[in-house]
């Protein structure tokens, strides 16, 4: 368990609000990611960091930037919110980059729902 | 397009009975990875296969990596109905990691 937390767990929001995701890890893990989980589309990746303040955008990045001042902190921003970004968001990290060690740990996710 | 094709998209058995999905895709991998997911929960390693032809048991489960590193099977021998879940397969493309959209088993007690 790579001791991932996501904060909130939940949250509704109202459509043109901004909305911040909180990734916190506590592995010392250089790699991390937010993905979004939609029926039909499993796990897509929206951003990734490579190391501090290094990030660069994954499959799905319109409309959602980043952030990674501190090693164990990893911040997804939707600037104004639309209902199309209503989904499941979760967090994963990973230590090492070579096929042995490629392993990704994800948090528990977070619910988020644009009204 | 998915990068990676996975089917069957959802599949309902009973205990017992023994079960195959797969993975594929028209890209060659260097490692492909497979997870499973329980409802409200992140997904969790079960295993990364390497070596074209390579084949790795974990208990009930077989995994198979195609000879030309292309495609994946997943085979459960006996299902339990803890094995119910979301069954995802993961590559690294380039920098990052695409996931299949998964197959989703039910086991039937």
């Amino acid at each position: 368990d790579a001791g991932i937390t996501q904060s909130p767990r939940h949250k509704v929001t109202e459509t043109g609000t901004p909305v911040t995701l909180r990734c916190h890890q506590t592995e010392n893990h250089r790699y991390m990611y937010w993905y979004r989980q939609d029926p039909g589309h499993g796990l897509r990746l929206i951003h990734y960091s490579y190391g501090v303040k290094d990030t660069d955008k994954g499959e799905v990045s319109d409309g959602y930037s980043v952030s990674r001042s501190k090693t164990e902190d990893f911040l997804l921003t939707l600037e104004s919110a639309t209902s199309s970004q209503t989904s499941v968001y979760f967090c994963a990290t990973r230590g090492r980059w070579d096929q042995t060690y490629n392993e990704q740990f994800f948090g528990p996710g977070t619910r988020l729902t644009v009204l | 397009t998915q990068l990676l094709e996975q089917s069957p998209q959802f599949l309902s058995i009973q205990e017992g009975e023994n079960l195959t999905v797969y993975c594929n895709s028209s890209s060659v991998f260097s490692s492909l990875q497979w997870y499973r997911q329980e409802p409200g929960e992140g997904p969790v390693l079960l295993v990364t296969v390497v070596t074209g032809g390579e084949v790795k048991k974990l208990k009930r489960l077989t995994f198979q990596f195609g000879d030309a590193r292309k495609d994946s099977s997943l085979h459960i021998t006996a299902a339990q109905p803890g094995d119910t879940g979301l069954y995802l397969c993961a590559a690294h493309n380039n920098n990052d990691m695409r996931f299949g959209a998964g197959t989703r088993l039910t086991v039937k007690p």
